[in-house]
């Protein structure tokens, strides 16, 4: 396994458009993350799984914001109706059962 | 609240020592980690404290004070390559979520 991924690594979009990014993490990780980060500030949680279930929601997610991890492998995170502030790096992070989160490379989005 | 800070921006030189201050006010406290991160790139694990003292790791190491809310992230020998952000991110509680700091920029000259 070479590590957590996440697809699309960069994606622009016009204010009020959908948009779904990916996270796959390492096969035997149960635990999965997802952060937003800004420029000169440190990752900002939103929500967490353990193997399916989502056990934790950022009181700062909006109603617009929802994740899934279906089949406790892959995750989705979902922004319906885009806005000009969501644009941030959005990061994927998995553990297994440590201390230690394995972050992707980050999807860029930018909304214009 | 929850609140870590961390200064903003240092610099240093080449093949010196440099010291990165965390201190830290959480609800709870159930660990301290350290992460590197490039710009434009993923954060990396460097470190992890639960319990009071000093982890050493080759050139990285950090310090737990848990009675003063305190961390330190020392690097030794410094390289060029170290220039970085180092973020420093505590787990308040046992659900694994970390609350992290806004990260110590960290200028590395010739």
């Amino acid at each position: 396994d070479t590590g957590v991924s996440q697809d699309p690594r960069h994606k622009i979009t016009k204010r009020g458009q959908n948009v779904t990014f990916r996270c796959d993490p390492i096969s035997e990780h149960n635990r999965l993350y997802w952060y937003r980060q800004t420029l000169g500030q440190g990752p900002e949680f939103l929500t967490y799984f353990q193997n399916e279930a989502q056990l934790e929601k950022s009181r700062l997610l909006s109603d617009r914001f929802s994740a899934e991890r279906p089949k406790g492998s892959f995750s989705t995170l979902e922004i319906q109706r885009t806005e000009q502030g969501d644009s941030a790096m959005y990061l994927c992070a998995s553990s297994h059962d440590s201390n230690e989160q394995y972050f992707g490379p980050g999807t860029r989005l930018t909304v214009t | 609240g929850q609140n870590i800070d961390q200064p903003t921006e240092m610099t240093a030189t080449e093949g010196a020592i440099v010291q990165i201050n965390c201190t830290y006010q959480t609800s709870g406290f159930n660990g301290l980690f350290w992460y590197q991160q490039h710009a434009g790139e993923a954060p990396t694990f460097l470190s992890y404290n639960v319990l009071d003292g000093l982890e050493e790791k080759g050139r990285f190491s950090s310090f737990l004070s848990r009675s003063k809310g305190y961390s330190y992230l020392l690097l030794k020998e410094l390289q060029m390559k170290d220039s970085a952000s180092y973020l420093c991110a505590v787990r308040a509680d046992s659900n694994y979520q970390l609350i992290w700091g806004a990260g110590t920029k960290l200028i590395i000259k010739p």
